[in-house]
C-alpha cells in the first residue's frame, strides 16, 4: 500500500543553519505531495505542497521538489529561525478516494539561538 | 483559520464508557475525516466521509464509528472507549479532489482512564 518514510527526530540546528528533512515515498499512481507543519499544541497547517512529478512547493522560506526518479520530497530550508521549531509531516495524498492522506512519523525540529 | 471546530477540546473518561467527538465546519467542504495522531505513528485515518450520511472506513477504524446528518457536522463515537484509544483526534476537512488542501481542526485531546 501507500506509505511515507521520513527521517527521525529530533532535528537540532543552531539558527541560520540549512536544513533537510528527507521523506520518500511509496504509492501507486501519482500521488500529490504535501508537507505539514504542527506548532506545539495546535493543529497541522499545511507548509506546501506539490501535485506532479518535478514541481517544486514553495512557502516561508521552504522548499521541495516532487522527484519521481527518486520517490522523494525533501523539505529545505537555506536559514531557520528560532520561530522554525515545530514538527514537520510529509504527506502523499491518494488520486481518487476522496483525497485521503498518508502521513509519515513526523520529524521535529528544534532550533536554538 | 480554516472554520473547523472541533469539541470538546480535552477529555477524560473512563473505560468502558461511550465518548462522541463533535466536528463542525463553515467552509461547506464536501469531505471531512478524522485522524487519531500517536507518537511514532504520525497521522492515521479513523474515518472519513464524502457527503451527508455517507462515510467509510480508514485505516484504524476498529472501536469507532461516524455519522454524519448535514454537512457541516461530523461526529466520531467511541462506542466503549479503552486506554488504547488515548490519543489525540483531528478533525479535517476537503474539497475531495486529488491535490486539494486538506485543512486541520485544533485537535481533542482524549484520555481514557
Amino acid at each position: 500500500g501507500d506509505s511515507v518514510t521520513q527521517m527521525e527526530g529530533p532535528v537540532t540546528l543552531s539558527e541560520e543553519a540549512f536544513l533537510t528533512i528527507n521523506c520518500t515515498y511509496t504509492a501507486t499512481g501519482y500521488p500529490s505531495l504535501f508537507w505539514y507543519v504542527q506548532y506545539p499544541g495546535e493543529g497541522l497547517q499545511l507548509l506546501l505542497k506539490a501535485t506532479k512529478a518535478d514541481d517544486k512547493g514553495s512557502n516561508k522560506g521552504f522548499e521541495a521538489t516532487y522527484r519521481k526518479e527518486t520517490t522523494s520530497f525533501h523539505l529545505e530550508k537555506g536559514s531557520v529561525q528560532v520561530s522554525d521549531s515545530a514538527v514537520y509531516f510529509c504527506a502523499l495524498g491518494i488520486t481518487g478516494g476522496g483525497n485521503k492522506l498518508t502521513f509519515g512519523t513526523g520529524t521535529q525540529l528544534k532550533v536554538e539561538l | 483559520d480554516a472554520g473547523i471546530t472541533q469539541s470538546p477540546r480535552h477529555k477524560v473518561t473512563e473505560t468502558g464508557t461511550p465518548v462522541t467527538l463533535r466536528c463542525h465546519q463553515t467552509e461547506n467542504h464536501r469531505y471531512m475525516y478524522w485522524y487519531r495522531q500517536d507518537p511514532g505513528h504520525g497521522l492515521r485515518l479513523i474515518h472519513y466521509s464524502y457527503g451527508v450520511k455517507d462515510t467509510d472506513k480508514g485505516e484504524v477504524s476498529d472501536g469507532y464509528s461516524v455519522s454524519r446528518s448535514k454537512t457541516e457536522d461530523f461526529l466520531l463515537t467511541l462506542e466503549s472507549a479503552t486506554s488504547s484509544q488515548t490519543s489525540v483526534y483531528f478533525c479535517a476537512i476537503s474539497q475531495g479532489n486529488s491535490g486539494n488542501t486538506i485543512y486541520f481542526g485544533e485537535g481533542s485531546w482524549l484520555t481514557v482512564v
